[in-house]
């Protein structure tokens, strides 16, 4: 049963323009939502956090969007640059003793061309 | 800075070989984590710690165990390893109390068993 889900495999965008990266769950038990990047041969990379209590968060080029009626939230990429191109995942953390355990989605694949 | 160190990069194991797998963090994290990470998956959670000698199964436990002695340095144990078990080994750690939760990840271990 796959309580966090990225439905898109990969993605791909034109350098300058939007990268939207969805992700959606099932689990109403999730309180926070993190995204990460990868790139090959490296571990993943801390991007961004939403709060449940918060629909929206914004740290530079990147912006999280959190639907709670939907169980959605996205990830914006505002310019996308060639150097974004990595494996992005969302993740979810319950709220009480969950000892910090998130759930991850599959993954999408960016790739921004130049 | 957050900093998780994994004893290896890159790792030629022959099928019924004995693995061990080492992970050290920096930030006196509560919380440790070792997942696998294979291509459409996403990273799938193999065990958790969240105290010194404290361990919970997470999703994909079989053929594995692992060992807390010491609160930074968390080891994955391959009891007999198996080609199944060729993949990349992620090992993260986190505070609920601090940075809300994220996990910070180290490089990884890309395995193979021949």
């Amino acid at each position: 049963d796959q309580q966090v889900k990225q439905n898109s495999p990969s993605l791909s965008v034109q350098e300058g323009r939007i990268s939207i990266l969805n992700c959606d769950y099932t689990n109403s038990m999730f309180d926070y939502f993190l995204w990460y990047k990868k790139y090959p041969a490296e571990g993943p990379t801390f991007l961004i956090s939403i709060s449940s209590i918060k629909d929206k968060n914004e740290d530079g080029r990147f912006t999280v969007f959190l639907n709670k009626s939907a169980k959605h939230l996205s990830l914006h990429i505002v310019p996308s640059q060639p150097g974004d191109s990595a494996v992005y995942f969302c993740a979810a953390l319950p709220g009480g003793t969950s000892y910090g355990k998130l759930t991850f989605g599959q993954g999408t694949i960016l790739t921004v061309h130049p | 800075d957050v900093k998780v160190t994994q004893s290896s990069r890159y790792l030629v194991k022959r099928t019924g070989e004995k693995v061990f797998l080492e992970c050290v963090q920096d930030m006196d994290h509560e919380n440790m984590f070792w997942y696998r990470q294979d291509p459409g998956l996403g990273l799938r959670l193999i065990y958790f710690s969240y105290d010194v000698k404290m361990k919970e199964k997470g999703d994909i436990p079989e053929g594995y165990s692992v060992s807390r002695e010491k609160k930074e340095r968390f080891s994955l144990i391959l009891e007999s390893a198996s080609t199944n078990q060729t993949s990349m080994y992620l090992c993260a750690s986190s505070s609920l109390i601090r940075q809300g939760g994220a996990q910070y990840f180290g490089p990884g271990t890309r395995l193979l068993v021949l």
